[in-house]
């Protein structure tokens, strides 16, 4: 089936740093979501993107949507430590209606 | 804030025994699923489902799920004979222009 690869895995940053992760695949989506999962609970959507070299802002983060429609990236500018979770993208092919859900990265913000 | 709510938020079952997992999704969306996440991993799909019908399942939906939307408001996973690998977080999700998450239901088979 499908892959998305997100790295890196996981993360130790200081806070005020940026953090930056993304994901790639071999296929082409015509939707990205980004997600933060806390422990215990379900995945709070941050960001959505629909169109190839989108670049969509929600506060502190920023993500693209990659030009080739095969790749996304998620940026957190000066971190701080209720950031602490994990964060998953999620790419919906095109003609389909399932979401298909990156690996996940685990940030860790140190104080 | 209107929000997809799922209930119960812990379920601990026998194996073999038969669950039903209950969603109310966002009241104007029309897209539905189901997915799973294992303790530790990746969120996985189940199913979609649209104008009351399944429009998407994956190879781990197999004859032992089954999905319904009995009335205008709820959406419910049922697994009929419960394993131990099923034991996970199953959250539903409804989708308008975005895709929305419920709290999860743990399942625990024991």
């Amino acid at each position: 089936g499908q892959q998305l690869n997100q790295s890196p895995q996981s993360m130790f940053i200081q806070e005020g740093e940026d953090v930056s992760m993304n994901c790639t695949s071999s296929s082409i989506f015509n939707t990205w979501l980004w997600y933060k999962q806390d422990p215990g609970e379900g995945p709070v959507l941050l960001i959505a993107l629909y169109k190839a070299g989108e670049l969509t802002s929600n506060g502190r983060l920023t993500a693209q949507f990659g030009i080739t429609r095969k790749d996304s990236f998620l940026n957190i500018s000066a971190s701080i430590p209720s950031d602490v979770g994990i964060y998953f993208c999620a790419g919906r092919l095109s003609g389909t209606y399932k979401y298909i859900f990156g690996t996940g990265t685990r940030l860790k913000v140190l104080a | 804030e209107p929000e997809v709510t799922q209930t119960p938020s812990h379920q601990v079952t026998q194996m073999g025994q038969e669950v039903i997992l209950r969603c109310v999704p966002i009241s104007n969306h029309l897209y539905f699923y189901w997915y799973r996440q294992i303790l530790g991993q990746k969120v996985e799909f189940l199913v979609s489902f649209y104008n009351n019908e399944i429009s998407e399942k994956s190879e781990i939906f197999d004859d032992q799920f089954s999905v319904e939307r009995p009335d205008g408001s709820n959406f419910t996973l049922k697994i009929r004979s419960t394993k131990l690998e099923d034991s996970a977080m199953y959250f539903c999700a409804s989708r308008g222009d975005e895709q929305f998450f419920g709290p999860g239901t743990r399942l625990t088979v024991l």
